[in-house]
């Protein structure tokens, strides 16, 4: 099984539709991050947590939103989606104190929104 | 701005070597890192450089030029599984990562 499990892993949508994407991870890490990835770009944070009670906004939060509901859960929220979310959503973690910020990443949830 | 640069694609052989450049222009600098993704995968870590010079690890190499602002990524004897893209990325005064767009790497027989 996978350390960093993110589902769903594909998803197609309608704008307006709310659309949830959880990610759990069982490497016991403390810091938790949500990406975007599109063509042509590099990975763009969205939101990061560096523990249960620590949300911060990334690079580009508006339209997004999340919730840190444990040490191992991080879900993103897209309250209203439209079609320029569509992307490949990447979670992430990455241990406290480490030297070199090496970053985990889940397989990734493809969203299409129509 | 802060900016990462690095080529949208390169082509080589089988067996062969070849680098893949990394330029960057950040807002402070703690480390720099190379991640490797496979088509439709997850980026995973191949190696992290904050001080100058070269770090080997088997046929990966990477290297960094804080004064030039620049590093690269070697990578010897290739090998068909090494198709994939090259991921850039810069840790900030912040400790953000700031991303370059990757480096498609396509290997040929």
């Amino acid at each position: 099984d996978a350390d960093v499990t993110q589902t769903p892993r594909n998803r197609i949508t309608k704008t307006g539709k709310r659309i949830m994407l959880e990610c759990s991870q069982t490497k016991g890490h403390d810091r938790m991050y949500w990406y975007r990835q599109d063509p042509g770009l590099g990975l763009r944070l969205i939101y990061y947590s560096f523990d249960v009670k620590d949300i911060n906004k990334g690079e580009i939060s508006d339209g997004y939103s999340v919730s840190r509901q444990a040490q191992a859960k991080f879900s993103l929220s897209l309250e209203s989606a439209i079609p320029n979310q569509t992307a490949l959503y990447f979670c992430a973690t990455s241990e406290r104190d480490r030297d070199t910020g090496e970053l985990f990443f889940g397989e990734g949830s493809r969203l299409t929104v129509l | 701005g802060q900016n990462i640069d690095q080529p949208t694609e390169m082509t080589a052989t089988e067996g062969a070597i070849v680098q893949i450049n990394c330029t960057y222009q950040t807002s402070g600098f703690n480390g720099l890192f190379w991640y490797q993704q496979h088509a439709g995968e997850a980026p995973t870590f191949l190696s992290y450089n904050v001080l100058d010079g070269l770090e080997e690890k088997g046929r990966f190499s990477s290297f960094l030029s804080r004064s030039k602002g620049y590093s690269y990524l070697l990578l010897k004897e290739l090998q068909m599984k090494d198709s994939a893209s090259y991921l850039c990325a810069v840790m900030d005064s912040n400790y953000q990562l700031i991303w370059g767009a990757g480096t498609k790497l396509i290997i040929k027989p």
